[in-house]
C-alpha cells in the first residue's frame, strides 16, 4: 500500500486558512488522493478527493502538486467544528478499502 | 441528507459470547464496508461487501467474524466469540459504486466492550 505522511498535528486560529501537507512520493499513477476527517466521537467523515487537478467543493479545496507526490487541503476560514484528525488516504483503483494512518490533529483556537 | 445508521450504539458482552452488529447503508449504495478503531489507535479496514459476498477482507477478519446482509436494507457484523481484544468502535461504511471516485460514507459507530 503507498504511504503518506502528515504532520501529527497543527494549530489554527477561529477564520484563518489552514493549509494541511501530505506527502505520498510513492503514488502511482491510478491512485487517488482522498481526505477524510474524523471529528472527536465521531466516524470518519469524507472532505474531498481528487487525480491531478486541483479540486473545490463547499467544505474545502484541494491542490494537488503536478509531480503529484504532494498534496495539501486548505481549509479557507477554519472554525471550531474543523477540530478533528484529517487523514490523507490514497486510493488505488485496484481496492476498494481505506487505509487510515495516524492523519494530522488539527486544534481551532477561538 | 441521507446517512449510514447503526445499532446499538453501544454493546456490552462478556468474553466468549457472539455480538451483532447492525448497519443501515445508504439505501441506493452497493459497495458495503467494516472498520474498527481500538481506543488511541488507528481506524482500521475490516471488510468490504458486494453482490452478496466478500470482496476484499484484512488480516483482522478472520473466521470469528462474518457479514451478511440479511434483506434489502440491512447489513451486520457477527463475532461469533467475543475476545477483550475486540473491544473497539466499530464503523460500518457504504458507497453508491466500486471505483475510487466515489467516497465511503461512514456511520457514527458502534462501541463494543467485551468484559
Amino acid at each position: 500500500d503507498a504511504k503518506t505522511t502528515q504532520p501529527n498535528s497543527m494549530e489554527s486560529n477561529e477564520e484563518e486558512p489552514v493549509h494541511l501537507p501530505c506527502n505520498h512520493s510513492t503514488i502511482s499513477g491510478t491512485d487517488y488522493i482522498h481526505w477524510y476527517r474524523q471529528l472527536p466521537s465521531q466516524g470518519p467523515e469524507y472532505v474531498i478527493h481528487g487525480l491531478t487537478s486541483n479540486v473545490n467543493n463547499r467544505m474545502a479545496s484541494l491542490a494537488i502538486a503536478e509531480d503529484r507526490k504532494s498534496s495539501t487541503l486548505i481549509l479557507h476560514r477554519a472554525t471550531l467544528r474543523d477540530a478533528a484528525v484529517y487523514y490523507c488516504i490514497l486510493h488505488p483503483y485496484n481496492t476498494d478499502k481505506l487505509i487510515f494512518g495516524t492523519g494530522t490533529r488539527l486544534q481551532v483556537f477561538p | 441528507e441521507p446517512e449510514v445508521t447503526q445499532t446499538p450504539s453501544h454493546q456490552v458482552t462478556q468474553m466468549g459470547q457472539e455480538v451483532i452488529l447492525r448497519c443501515v447503508p445508504i439505501s441506493n449504495h452497493l459497495y458495503f464496508y467494516w472498520y474498527r478503531q481500538i481506543l488511541g489507535q488507528k481506524v482500521e479496514f475490516l471488510v468490504s461487501f458486494y453482490n452478496n459476498e466478500i470482496s476484499e477482507k484484512s488480516e483482522i477478519f478472520d473466521d470469528q467474524f462474518s457479514v451478511e446482509r440479511p434483506d434489502g436494507s440491512n447489513f451486520t457484523l457477527k463475532i461469533r466469540s467475543t475476545k477483550l481484544e475486540d473491544s473497539a468502535m466499530y464503523f460500518c461504511a457504504s458507497k453508491l459504486a466500486g471505483n475510487p471516485f466515489y467516497e465511503q460514507y461512514f456511520g457514527p459507530g458502534t462501541r463494543l466492550t467485551v468484559t
